[in-house]
């Protein structure tokens, strides 16, 4: 059975403190991992999608990294609005579509 | 172009009530799901439809079915609402042709059951 496990499961952050967030990941054939993002009170929305192991992506102050264990989120000097819940999923052979973890909120104070 | 719209926002049931949450998407994509997502336990799918007028089982079905008469609108029922029943239900969509994990969620749909 796939199992996706997410940490810390809140994160406090001064803005421009850069750090990371987790995504270890057991699964039968890993087809994808996908980061969202989830705003108070709304669905989450897509950030991106990791293949293979050494790939990453980016998309302003946010990094996604990718092994065959684990995936990471870096954010480098955050904002204020970058304060959200960050979820992350992943497909594979076995089981549905998506198996999602259970996020990391994080806050960005000023 | 309005996305993905649920209705409705915010509803209140007692026990033994049923219901009907309304999703529609106005993107013409093939795929359409049902999640529900409670403190602690992250987003886990109810059900999904690959088509108009197929839809399948996801990890959490039970007490709940499903409709897909048009490609554009997802309904979700509860035919007896239960206590457990209480969640924040959110449908998402995507193309047929995009990684599983591309899904364009709706702003979601809170439901208290007394």
């Amino acid at each position: 059975e796939d199992q996706v496990t997410q940490s810390p499961e809140a994160l406090r952050l001064q803005e421009g403190e850069s750090s990371s967030l987790n995504c270890s990941y057991t699964v039968s054939g890993l087809r994808g991992l996908f980061w969202y993002r989830q705003d108070p009170g709304k669905g989450p929305e897509f950030l991106f999608t990791l293949y293979s192991a050494g790939e990453e992506k980016e998309k302003e102050r946010l990094k996604a990294t990718l092994t065959k264990k684990e995936s990471f989120l870096h954010i480098t000097a955050p904002k204020p609005e970058d304060s959200a819940t960050y979820l992350c999923a992943v497909n594979s052979n076995s089981g549905y579509e998506l198996n999602f973890g259970k996020g990391t909120s994080l806050l960005v104070t000023p | 172009n309005a996305g993905v719209t649920q209705t409705p926002k915010f509803r209140v049931l007692k026990t033994g009530q049923s219901m009907t949450l309304l999703c529609a998407q106005d993107m013409n994509h093939e795929y359409m799901y049902w999640y529900r997502q409670d403190p602690g336990m992250g987003l886990r799918l109810i059900h999904y439809s690959v088509g108009e007028g197929t839809t399948a089982k996801g990890e959490v079905p039970d007490g709940y079915n499903v409709s897909r008469l048009k490609k554009q609108n997802f309904l979700l029922g509860l035919e007896s609402a239960a206590p457990s029943q209480t969640s924040v239900y959110f449908c998402a969509s995507r193309p047929k042709a995009t990684a599983a994990g591309t899904q364009y969620f709706g702003p979601g749909t809170r439901l208290l059951v007394l």
